[in-house]
């Protein structure tokens, strides 16, 4: 399969505890974006890499998220602290190519549950 | 404010009619737009696109209509089968932006 992975599917956690989700993005993709859903919502867009640099964070990523792409491949999202309301889809999406008008291409998501 | 909204949030059609999602964009800087589906425990699919300086495109059983007057935006589905069964979703991207911003989602369910 060489589409967006994300890992776990699922995660439970209790409230206060840390969690971390991972995203291999398609292979040949140098933009790689996190993004945040909700029940009956659409996807609420998070944070952008281009390579190994975050060139840009939503006000919705508060200091107890942090991301990070070291090596410009896979990406990580840590949720310290969690709460409650942090439960939701977290989405990973990458893009590639060059030109201004890209499509992302998303991966299943980690679905979180903080209890 | 700015938003990407649909007007209905759910539509039902019998199996082999033709489907009209249709989605209300507010941002008159946005120059690009993507229809995307999503199952049920899935990310989003990407269906179709179309730049704002197109008013159609087509694609497999799929048409993108663009209406950049009244900031309008509809996905036309051909003979809807079951597996189209799904939320749609319309994105647009605004000028200088890096990401998309999506509306909150059309279910569609389709009638055997």
């Amino acid at each position: 399969d060489t589409g967006v992975s994300q890992n776990p599917r699922h995660k439970i956690t209790k409230r206060g505890q840390n969690v971390t989700f991972r995203c291999d993005p398609i292979s040949e993709h140098n933009r790689l974006y996190w993004y945040r859903q909700t029940l009956g919502q659409g996807p609420e867009f998070l944070t952008y890499f281009q390579n190994e640099a975050q060139l840009e964070k939503s006000r919705l990523l508060s200091d107890r998220f942090s991301a990070e792409r070291p090596k410009g491949s896979f990406s990580t999202l840590e949720i310290q602290r969690t709460e409650q309301g942090d439960s939701a889809m977290y989405l990973c999406a990458s893009s590639g190519g060059q030109g201004y008008n890209e499509k992302l291409f998303f991966g299943s998501g980690t679905q979180l549950s903080v209890l | 404010g700015e938003s990407v909204g649909l007007h209905l949030p759910t539509l039902s059609v019998q199996e082999g009619d033709n489907s009209i999602i249709n989605c209300a964009y507010s941002n008159s800087a946005s120059d690009y737009f993507i229809w995307y589906k999503q199952e049920s425990g899935k990310g989003p699919q990407f269906i179709i696109d179309i730049r704002s300086n197109m008013d159609k495109r087509q694609g497999q059983r799929v048409t993108v209509l663009l209406n950049k007057t009244v900031k309008h935006l509809s996905l036309q589905i051909a003979a809807t089968q079951p597996g189209d069964s799904a939320v749609y979703f319309c994105a647009e991207k605004r000028t200088g932006a890096n990401n998309l911003f999506f509306g909150t989602g059309t279910r569609l369910t389709v009638i055997p």
